[in-house]
């Protein structure tokens, strides 16, 4: 049974055309985290939910906005994509942080496409 | 900010060979984590490792924890096509982190 849910699994999205991606859970998991992953490159953090808290990283550019409405829901809004935004977009989950000896479940990401 | 370092970014082997990818920090780690992504997919969760000189097998992978919390590694015997992926390493700088410090991955291929 699917634990973390992404949907679309892939999105084809025009230059500056707004777009969201959703991210669902089934594991209750306090922290909801989101991923940008491009060709061959590690998975570079976003921003995270602990619970209703959010966590953005320092260099995360300000077209990203996320949203958490509930436990199970997580959004990634994307204002104005651009062509350097292309990339699969992988959201995660965990009951507590890493740093606690908690792992992270990662869902099959949305490959994001701009034309 | 923190940096995780991980090599070899490419390994092509033989079927059969052994393969090792290694993660150093310059920092003391408080627990360190392995992920594999197969090509397409997404990360899925190996192992952990927490204490200090730590060795931990599952089947043909073994993985180690150094002594000084610094260094981790990833050996895998004899292998498979199934073990065609991207291997990361993923610490933590301090218990309460909130997040994973990635290392930039070892990929894996195999010549059956």
């Amino acid at each position: 049974d699917a634990m973390v849910i992404q949907n679309p699994r892939y999105q084809v999205t025009q230059f500056g055309k707004p777009v969201t991606l959703s991210c669902s859970q089934t594991l209750n998991h306090n922290v909801m985290y989101w991923y940008q992953q491009k060709s061959s490159q590690a998975p570079k953090l976003l921003f995270h939910y602990y619970d209703k808290d959010f966590n953005n990283e320092a260099d995360t550019p300000d077209n990203f906005q996320s949203r958490r409405p509930n436990t199970s829901f997580c959004f990634l809004d994307i204002r104005s994509p651009g062509l350097g935004d292309a990339a699969m977009y992988l959201c995660a989950t965990s009951r507590d942080y890493p740093g606690n000896t908690d792992t992270q479940y990662f869902g099959p990401g949305t490959r994001l496409t701009v034309l | 900010g923190q940096q995780v370092m991980q090599i070899p970014q490419y390994q092509h082997v033989q079927e059969g060979e052994d393969f090792t990818t290694y993660c150093n920090s310059s920092t003391t780690l408080s627990n360190i984590q392995w992920y594999k992504q197969r090509p397409g997919g997404h990360p899925v969760f190996l192992i952990q490792l927490v204490k200090s000189g730590e060795v931990k097998k599952q089947k043909r992978l073994t993985f180690q924890f150094g002594e000084a919390k610094k260094n981790s590694s990833l050996h895998i015997t004899a292998t498979q096509t199934t073990d065609v992926g991207t291997y990361f390493c993923a610490g933590n700088l301090i218990q309460g982190a909130q997040k994973l410090v990635f290392g930039q991955g070892t990929r894996l291929t195999i010549n059956p």
